[in-house]
């Protein structure tokens, strides 16, 4: 069964701390994403990630860098959080173009 | 930039009932299209998806497209209490790394 793994799926940090969100699937997909989903506003693409160290910005990437070393692994990192960012953030791998979610993290900025 | 609109927010039916459900798009070079449901608390999960104009039925859904008019829908039929979620439409201008842009949701609640 495809599995896409996030690590933590609950956080709450203060306002200029750094955040690091993890993300891990098991089944060799190329293709990774970042996503925030805000009430009415659906799912909205941070960064797009085609492989080891192929990572290109999506609509929203103010704010955000991203991380992907190994194939299976992508990072999602926040630089001295904002109160804005108090959002929930979903990791996706691709095949075929369908998209596989993580269970997200709900991550509160204080 | 591509602008996905769903329509309506939110609806409320009653069990057995026939829901549709809207979604327009901005770009006329879109090639892919989805439909993503996700429950309370869930991860978003792909319902169906649809590439050529025209109508595709799986059970008890049906997405129908209209590249000309830049819209497509989901239908289903005989709407039970655990199809009671939020719905995302999603397109794509391809498929290879495909770059998806999503609505803003439909909160389906069906009612028993």
């Amino acid at each position: 069964d495809m599995k896409v793994t996030q690590m933590p799926r609950y956080l709450i940090k203060r306002m200029g701390e750094n955040v690091l969100l993890e993300c891990g699937q098991d089944m060799s997909h190329e293709t990774m994403y970042w996503y925030r989903q805000d009430p009415g506003l659906g799912l909205q693409l941070i960064y797009i990630s085609y492989d080891v160290d192929s990572n290109s910005e999506g609509d929203i990437p103010k704010g955000y860098r991203v991380s992907r070393k190994k194939r299976e692994h992508f990072s999602l990192i926040l630089d001295s959080a904002k109160t804005n960012q108090t959002s929930v953030y979903f990791c996706a791998s691709s095949l075929g173009g369908t998209l596989y979610f993580g269970a997200g993290t709900r991550l509160s900025v204080l | 930039q591509q602008n996905v609109q769903q329509s309506p927010e939110s609806l409320i039916v009653p069990e057995g009932a026939r829901t549709s459900l809207n979604c327009t798009f901005s770009d006329s070079a879109s090639q892919y299209f989805w439909w993503y449901r996700q429950h309370s608390g869930k991860a978003p999960k792909a319902l169906m998806s649809i590439f050529s104009n025209g109508e595709k039925e799986e059970g008890r859904f049906t997405i129908h497209l209209n590249k000309a008019s830049l819209h497509f829908s989901l239908h289903i039929r005989d709407s039970q209490p655990s199809d009671s979620a939020l719905y995302l439409c999603a397109v794509s201008p391809n498929n290879a790394g495909a770059k998806l842009t999503f609505g803003g949701g439909t909160r389906l609640t069906v009612r028993p």
